[in-house]
């Protein structure tokens, strides 16, 4: 199976840049598209799709969220974070099945 | 609006079968996209279990595959998972999703239920 790996947690000032990091244990690239997608799920809610093949936003979701990376490296960023971005974020990989998630990037503010 | 809601017991017992029904308003299951379930465990880890085509077609995690079975009652726009032999280690939120095909994200939750397994 393809191992996600996810910071377990970031503090953040309201207002500024924050960054969080999936890492995945293979390549997921496949004719020039990443396998990765992210969710943010808020305490006691269903997790929201972000953003899907790394670096394209879903429908309704902020400009403020954007993606990139590739190969086994991705990043999610957030800028400028607000408070309702408080929320643990998950990164996916769709890549091959089974299809597998990172452990989850919790967000809080300072 | 598509919208996927789960239902089913909260509590069951170890050894016991888990039952769980997604009803799906919005969208007809057999128009197309996969049907997933999904569970997160306390301490947040995230599973992907399986899932049913709107074609019929199942597709499970091997590490659940002599357990799981995904069903369908396509006349009321219904999915299901059942799980065998549960244990306490299957205590987990468990959510229902639409599955894109071929780019295999997620763009659709329910709300997700949680279930115990205890004696």
């Amino acid at each position: 199976d393809i191992v996600l790996t996810q910071s377990p947690a970031l503090a953040v000032s309201l207002g500024q840049k924050t960054t969080m990091s999936c890492k995945t244990s293979q390549n997921v690239d496949n004719f020039g598209k990443s396998y990765i997608h992210w969710y943010q799920q808020k305490s006691g809610e269903q997790p929201k799709l972000l953003i899907y093949f790394a670096s394209n936003l879903a429908s309704q979701v902020p400009a403020r969220f954007s993606g990139s990376g590739s190969e086994r490296d991705f990043t999610l960023t957030i800028n400028p974070v607000e408070a309702d971005d408080v929320a643990t974020y998950y990164c996916q990989q769709g890549w091959e099945f089974p299809l597998t998630f990172g452990s989850g990037t919790k967000l809080e503010i300072k | 609006e598509i919208q996927l809601q789960e239902s089913g017991p909260g509590l069951v017992k170890p050894s016991q079968s888990l039952s769980l029904t997604c009803s799906v308003t919005g969208y007809t299951i057999t128009s197309g996209f996969h049907w997933s379930w999904i569970r997160k465990f306390p301490g947040n880890k995230m599973e992907w279990m399986g899932y049913i085509t709107y074609s019929g077609s199942t597709n499970y995690n091997p590490s659940l595959k002599s357990r799981i079975s995904i069903t369908r009652d396509t006349s009321k726009n219904q999915f299901f998972l059942q799980l065998n032999s549960v244990t306490t280690e299957d205590t987990a939120t468990y959510y229902c999703a639409r599955l894109e095909d071929y780019t295999y994200y997620f763009d659709y939750w329910g709300q997700g239920v949680m279930v115990t397994v205890s004696s």
